[in-house]
């Protein structure tokens, strides 16, 4: 199965600022997905991102506070815009492929 | 839209038993359903791969079985050892090709192993 570096692992933002977060796949992929998740709760998907084109976002989630890009097909980077506390949650990216998804490590963000 | 649900939220059992942790989802058109587990703090690690047209799969003391009619899966562990505390959740694949196609995650069981 592919393999997925993410960074940054964790970081302290303050307030209104932005922090985008990269993953690097070890394979070419045709999508990727980015997840949130909130403290104590389960994965939501954010959008989906495919190369050449521009992401489709879930329902709740916008472009502005959550642009996407995927310059490749082995690349893509999510910036989290003008952050607020509540955007302090684990952001997750993934892939798909025949034996299933695999998902990077994560980066844990806190807003204060 | 499709809606996935676990059961129960957590769980608490005694070392050696075994236990079985259950997942429905309300659209049985899925290309696959895929357990993971999470321990706190950390990211997923995929646990065992249904394909639709499959219904079951195993690995170790992890069985995995799915009920696309019914819009069931169960996980189901044998002799539950402390390691085995994590949070273990469930992910449903819609769409004809796995790649193309997002996942959908319920909520989780949060299991505790006691020594």
């Amino acid at each position: 199965s592919a393999v997925i570096s993410q960074k940054p692992s964790r970081d302290i933002c303050q307030r209104g600022t932005s922090l985008t977060i990269q993953c690097q796949v070890d394979s070419q992929v045709t999508m990727m997905f980015w997840y949130r998740q909130q403290p104590g709760q389960s994965l939501t998907l954010i959008a989906t991102a495919n190369q050449g084109s521009e992401a489709t976002y879930e329902s709740g989630f916008v472009i502005d506070k959550f642009p996407i890009s995927r310059p490749n097909l082995t690349f893509s980077t999510l910036t989290v815009s003008n952050m607020s506390p509540e955007d302090s949650s684990i952001y997750l990216c993934s892939v798909g492929q025949q034996y299933g998804y695999t998902f990077g490590s994560g980066t844990r963000l806190t807003v204060v | 839209k499709q809606e996935v649900t676990q059961i129960p939220a957590a769980l608490s059992v005694p070392e050696g038993e075994n236990l079985v942790l259950n997942c429905s989802f309300t659209d049985s058109a899925i290309y696959n359903l895929q357990w993971f587990r999470q321990d706190p703090g950390k990211g997923l690690t995929s646990l065992l791969l249904i394909q639709s047209s499959q219904r079951e799969q195993t690995s170790g003391r992890l069985n995995a079985s799915l009920d696309k009619s019914s819009g069931r899966s169960t996980l189901y562990i044998a002799a539950s050892q402390p390691g085995d505390s994590a949070t273990y959740l469930c992910a449903v694949g819609g769409g004809q090709y796995s790649s193309a196609s997002k996942i959908i995650f319920g909520s989780g069981t949060r299991l505790s192993i006691r020594p």
